[in-house]
């Protein structure tokens, strides 16, 4: 069983077009983070969310905690190409140096 | 660049034989964690090591093994290798907990392949 569902799989857009990625669980994260992989290389931190109901804004990305702390999404406006890449939600289930729950990813595809 | 080094970045081995995977974390951090990630599970959490001691376990077979030496680094020990442990494996570290949040740095990962 995974504890947190990403949805869209895949996601295929053309440049300038807006999306949303969906993190959902049925468990309470003490934290949530959002990672970017790209191809041969390991995840990189994009941000995390703590509080419930926690927006936060990076660029043309803008990430949101849920009110009860177990789903979050990921919106990116105007996508460009370089937004390609593997996107992974993480939860923390405990404060703490504690082990992350991943997601299985949104792979998203930017066409020029 | 994470300030994580992982090494070797590419292993090819049989089976049956033993591999060892080493990572330095950033400067300065006492946490290590191993993951897995595999094309059908994702990033599998394996092991865990705090300033030189294991402190939580996941999904890690009997057959793994790891440590956390004095200097911080930790090596991840594969042996009697079968094709299904070939993956990516990463490290990853974290320091000190800024408003109680763990965030975790990632190295570059090792892909091995088991033939």
């Amino acid at each position: 069983t995974q504890l947190l569902e990403q949805s869209p799989q895949f996601l295929s857009i053309q440049e300038g077009e807006n999306l949303t990625v969906y993190c959902n669980s049925s468990s309470v994260f003490s934290s949530l983070q959002w990672y970017r992989q790209e191809p041969g290389e390991g995840p990189v931190l994009l941000v995390t969310v703590v509080t419930g109901g926690e927006v936060k804004k990076l660029k043309r990305l803008t990430f949101q905690f849920g009110d009860a702390r177990k789903d979050s999404s990921l919106h990116i406006t105007a996508a460009q190409p370089g937004d390609t890449g593997l996107y992974l939600c993480a939860g923390a289930r405990e404060v703490g140096n504690t082990p992350l729950v991943f997601g299985k990813g949104t792979r998203l595809s930017v066409i020029a | 660049d994470s300030g994580v080094t992982q090494t070797p970045k590419h292993l090819i081995t049989a089976t049956g034989q033993r591999v060892t995977l080493r990572c330095s974390p950033r400067s300065g951090d006492l946490s290590v964690y191993w993951y897995q990630q595999s094309l059908d599970q994702g990033l599998q959490f394996l092991i865990q090591y705090y300033n030189g001691e294991e402190r939580a376990k996941g999904n890690i077979l009997e057959r793994f093994s790891a440590q956390q030496f004095p200097d911080l680094h930790s090596e991840l020990n594969l042996s009697s290798l079968e094709l299904g442990d070939s993956a990516l494996y990463f490290c990853a570290s974290s320091g000190p907990l800024r408003g109680g949040i763990n965030e975790q740095f990632f190295g570059p990962g090792t892909r091995l392949t088991v033939l």
